[in-house]
């Protein structure tokens, strides 16, 4: 498969146990915030998205919490499975000129 | 089926010999955009473009060229590729530029030699 980073952030965990996967974002400009994972091979897909007008949001298996104060963002995934092992990445935007700046990146592993 | 569809996946090449990938979307999406990602730097994102024949530079700008004629294709160009821009592209879109998400394509790994 494809190598997307080196020295990445990793989090081991097993089947069935929640996953916490932590994100700081640098631009206290950026009013909207997106989770996506990536799987070996593939691009990135795009897991849920929460604008800064609010502090949580839960889609299936997965939420998205937001910490504007000390600008961090995290995404738990519930009942983790071994499809779920990927790179995770958060992106921020600035709505002030739309780009989308992406983190490095955390490698997750589920263990059956 | 909604997708980004760039071509080639896989291109070997050597330095010099211009080169094109293609990237089309079906969605109808007014913004478009490339990225690079490389080992221990990220995606980073060298063009967009905000419509038709609208197009701006991104963080990584240089030895790459773009067009946006029609709303569908953007295709990124390389004049004359160096070995550094062996890399992993992806082509992105999104329905605007603000408060909608990017949709990759698959991607396409470029080796110049």
């Amino acid at each position: 498969g494809e190598s997307v980073g080196l020295h990445l952030p990793t989090l081991s965990v097993q089947e069935g146990d929640n996953s916490i996967i932590n994100c700081a974002y640098s631009n206290s400009a950026s009013d909207y915030f997106i989770w996506y994972k990536q799987e070996s091979g593939k691009g990135p897909q795009f897991i849920i998205d929460i604008r800064s007008n609010m502090d949580k949001r839960q889609g299936q298996r997965v939420t998205v919490l937001l910490n504007k104060t000390v600008k961090h963002l995290s995404l738990q995934i519930a009942a983790t499975q071994p499809g779920d092992s990927a790179v995770y990445f958060c992106a921020e935007r600035s709505t002030s000129y739309g780009k989308l700046t992406f983190g490095q990146g955390t490698i997750l592993t589920v263990h059956p | 089926e909604a997708q980004v569809t760039q071509n080639p996946r896989y291109l070997i090449t050597v330095t010099g010999k211009k080169l094109t990938v293609t990237c089309s979307q079906n969605m109808n999406h007014e913004y478009m955009s490339w990225y690079r990602q490389d080992p221990g730097l990220g995606l980073r994102q060298i063009y967009y473009s905000m419509n038709v024949e609208v197009t701006d530079k991104g963080d990584v700008p240089e030895g790459y060229k773009v067009s946006r004629k029609e709303k569908r294709n953007f295709p990124l160009i390389l004049e004359s590729p160096s070995p550094n821009q062996t890399s992993l592209y992806f082509c992105a879109t999104s329905l605007s530029s603000y408060n909608s998400p990017l949709h990759f394509g698959n991607g396409t790994r470029l080796t110049v030699t």
